[in-house]
């Protein structure tokens, strides 16, 4: 099956400062969609990106699916910025169409 | 308009019972996905409903099954429980089956004793 991977697995970061998330997938995917979880277990829908650049206040994400692969943008952190960041794509198994996450990135900003 | 509500959102059971788990989507959205998430295995898709049909599943054992009402509201249940299914269970509904973009509720988060 499809397989979904991000990197890196931690970020730790100085309040301010601006990171990149990566999230590569090894087959063609229709859509991608990106997630923060935060330090309570909610999941928070940021992006629906399956293609292209969206911009969302200080996150942004580009989606390059010929190249199979999506990034996250972070600028100036907050601490509020903190958890967990999920990619995850639509796949076909067994006739099941499932949103199949990434391992995630589990970013920590400090104050 | 409100978001995805699951109840209850904390739970601990014993070994052999059963649980039945309660997820209203937001409202207009139709269709119902859970899954589960565990430290060792991560987020892992059960099951998607759409008008009260069950239309997608993942790679889990019978015990884990599932329903839709009329309203869209869907319970899960997991019979005969084991201690590996401790975990966060949550709940995610989507408006547009064709995009899958969905919108996660808090989570339930059973634990096996």
């Amino acid at each position: 099956g499809i397989q979904v991977e991000q990197s890196p697995p931690d970020l730790i970061l100085q309040e301010g400062a601006n990171s990149t998330l990566r999230c590569n997938f090894s087959d063609s995917v229709n859509n991608l969609q990106w997630f923060h979880q935060n330090p309570w277990g909610q999941l928070i829908n940021l992006f629906y990106i399956p293609s292209g650049t969206k911009q969302n206040g200080r996150l942004s994400a580009t989606t390059v699916a010929t190249e199979r692969y999506s990034l996250l943008y972070i600028s100036s952190s907050q601490t509020t910025d903190s958890g967990v960041y999920f990619c995850a794509v639509v796949v076909l198994e067994f006739g099941n169409e499932k949103l199949t996450f990434g391992t995630g990135t589990r970013l920590t900003i400090i104050p | 308009k409100a978001g995805v509500t699951q109840t209850p959102r904390y739970l601990i059971k014993t070994r052999g019972q059963q649980v039945t788990l309660s997820c209203s989507p937001i409202s207009g959205h139709r269709s119902v996905s859970w899954y589960q998430q565990t430290p060792g295995q991560g987020l892992q898709f059960l099951f998607e409903y759409f008008s009260e049909t069950q239309r997608n599943k993942g790679n889990f054992p019978g015990r884990f099954s599932g329903r839709q009402f009329s309203n869209s509201r869907s319970e899960m249940n997991v019979s005969t429980l084991e201690l590996g299914d401790s975990a966060l269970y949550l709940c995610a509904s989507s408006l547009d089956r064709r995009t899958y973009e969905q919108y996660f509720g808090p989570g339930t988060r059973l634990t096996v004793t």
